[in-house]
């Protein structure tokens, strides 16, 4: 059974930063693009970024709205991929999915976490 | 950036009746070179993740009902539920893997009439 595991979510204050993990399990890790994606309250699905795997030298892209304040990584001796966010605004407040396709290639969603929780607010 | 629009922005059918959802994309999401329409369909339970209906424009995700289809290429996409089900109000949404950053629509609210 397929699964992903998000946390490392919860309360930070405007300016701060913060770091989740989204740990898999069920399905090559190592083979698969890893992509993160949010959804503030009220809001639709944002995507925020994504790691590609070694063979495509880690290559990563982000949402253009986040400015470069946004970093993902992976472990794949964890099975684990990373989002490191930085000066952290209200508007980051979301709900943080991580998700994954089939394949290095494959940018449609077929797994998905249950999500976690970040809430910017002084 | 690509954008990608969904209209209506919500929909309320009869039980049994259709529903058809439009996404629009600020230009094309398919490439030449292999004829692929880089565009796919998500339906959005509250608390629960995004579930994937269709990607390929047209390609039905295992273990999903054959009452969802999606149809279109180039720019003009649609998802169609042929008969609605009391378990099929969601959220809607399109979103386009033809190039980063990869966007979805706004998203499209469907009820029971």
């Amino acid at each position: 059974e397929v699964q992903l595991v998000e946390s490392g979510g919860g309360l930070v204050q405007p300016g701060g930063s913060l770091k989740l993990s989204c740990a898999a399990s069920g399905f090559t890790f190592s083979g698969s693009a890893m992509h993160w994606v949010r959804q503030a309250s009220g809001k639709g699905l944002e995507w925020v970024g994504r790691i590609r795997t070694k063979t495509n030298n880690y290559a990563t892209a982000y949402a253009t709205s986040l400015e470069g304040r946004f970093t993902v990584s992976r472990d794949d001796s964890k099975n684990t991929a990373y989002l490191q966010m930085n000066s952290l605004k209200t508007d980051d407040t979301a709900v943080y999915y991580c998700t994954s396709g089939y394949y290095d290639s494959s940018a449609y969603f077929g797994y998905w976490g249950r999500g976690t929780l970040v809430t910017v607010s002084s | 950036d690509i954008v990608l629009t969904q209209s209506p922005d919500s929909l309320a059918v009869s039980l049994g009746e259709r529903a058809t959802i439009n996404c629009k994309s600020s230009q094309s999401i398919s490439y030449s070179s292999n004829n692929n329409n880089y565009l796919a369909w998500y339906q959005h339970k509250p608390g629960q993740p995004p579930k994937l209906l269709i990607y390929w424009a047209s390609t039905r995700e295992s273990g999903v009902p054959d009452r969802f289809s999606g149809s279109g290429s180039g720019t003009d996409f649609t998802l169609t539920i042929s008969s609605l089900q009391a378990e099929d109000v969601a959220v809607y949404y399109c979103q386009q893997y033809h190039s980063p950053p990869f966007t979805f629509g706004p998203g499209t609210k469907v009820d029971i009439k």
